[in-house]
């Protein structure tokens, strides 16, 4: 058990369309990152958001966005849904930006038709 | 931009005995951390055990160690004792120090350990 909370846990939604994930951290875990994992790929960054401000981005499009909330919690934001956007979507958590160690939720799986 | 190369899409491993996954990576940074996680079929990406660049001895824990070749950019799992647990997909990663939580991971490689 990580701390590390995501909902949904599966989404299925129509192309075009747009979506939003949630993720609940730790208390204390002000950064937080993103990740996208295809089916039978390793997980790709999407972006870092450290004390409720991106600092870093992977390479995705804009309608990809977030937000980190003074609660430790965060959400991952996509507009315009595109069928490759089919994947695992994981955060990941950490207790300050001197730690190494990040933790992961389970992910939400989203599929869109 | 690093890249983070995993040659062994899949491998099995009889129990109790030992297994090696490979790893290499490509970067210009000096200083960096290495990570290998486990994924399960529950999906939750789990630390098994990390390096930092900049110490020359290899990381342990418990059963789980690493070959670390700073100047070839390798950086091999070898897991001693495997048990069925162990079953999983296994991903290395890459971060830059003091980049946050920025990972670069290869693409995996499938543990099989077969009673």
């Amino acid at each position: 058990e990580t701390g590390v909370t995501q909902s949904p846990t599966h989404l299925i939604k129509t192309r075009g369309q747009q979506v939003t994930l949630r993720c609940s951290s730790q208390s204390g875990h002000n950064t937080v990152s993103w990740y996208q994992q295809a089916l039978g790929q390793g997980p790709q960054f999407i972006f870092q958001y450290y004390r409720e401000e991106e600092n870093g981005r992977g390479n995705f499009p804009p309608r990809f966005s977030g937000l980190q909330f003074p609660n430790y919690s965060s959400e991952l934001n996509v507009n315009a849904l595109e069928l490759d956007d089919s994947a695992l979507y994981l955060c990941a958590s950490k207790l300050g930006r001197g730690r190494t160690e990040a933790f992961f939720g389970q992910g939400t799986r989203l599929t869109v038709v | 931009a690093q890249t983070v190369t995993q040659s062994q899409p899949e491998m099995s491993v009889q129990e109790a005995e030992t297994v090696t996954l490979s790893c290499t990576y490509d970067t210009s940074e000096n200083n960096y951390y290495l990570f290998w996680y486990k994924q399960p079929p529950s999906r939750q990406m789990i630390l098994v055990i990390r390096q930092e660049a900049y110490k020359q001895q290899n990381a342990t824990e418990n059963r789980f160690s690493v070959n670390f070749q700073k100047a070839a950019k390798s950086f091999s799992l070898k897991i001693s004792d495997s048990q069925l647990g162990d079953t999983a997909m296994y991903f290395c990663a890459f971060m830059k120090h003091n980049a946050g939580n920025m990972l670069t991971f290869g693409g995996g490689t499938r543990l099989m350990v077969k009673p």
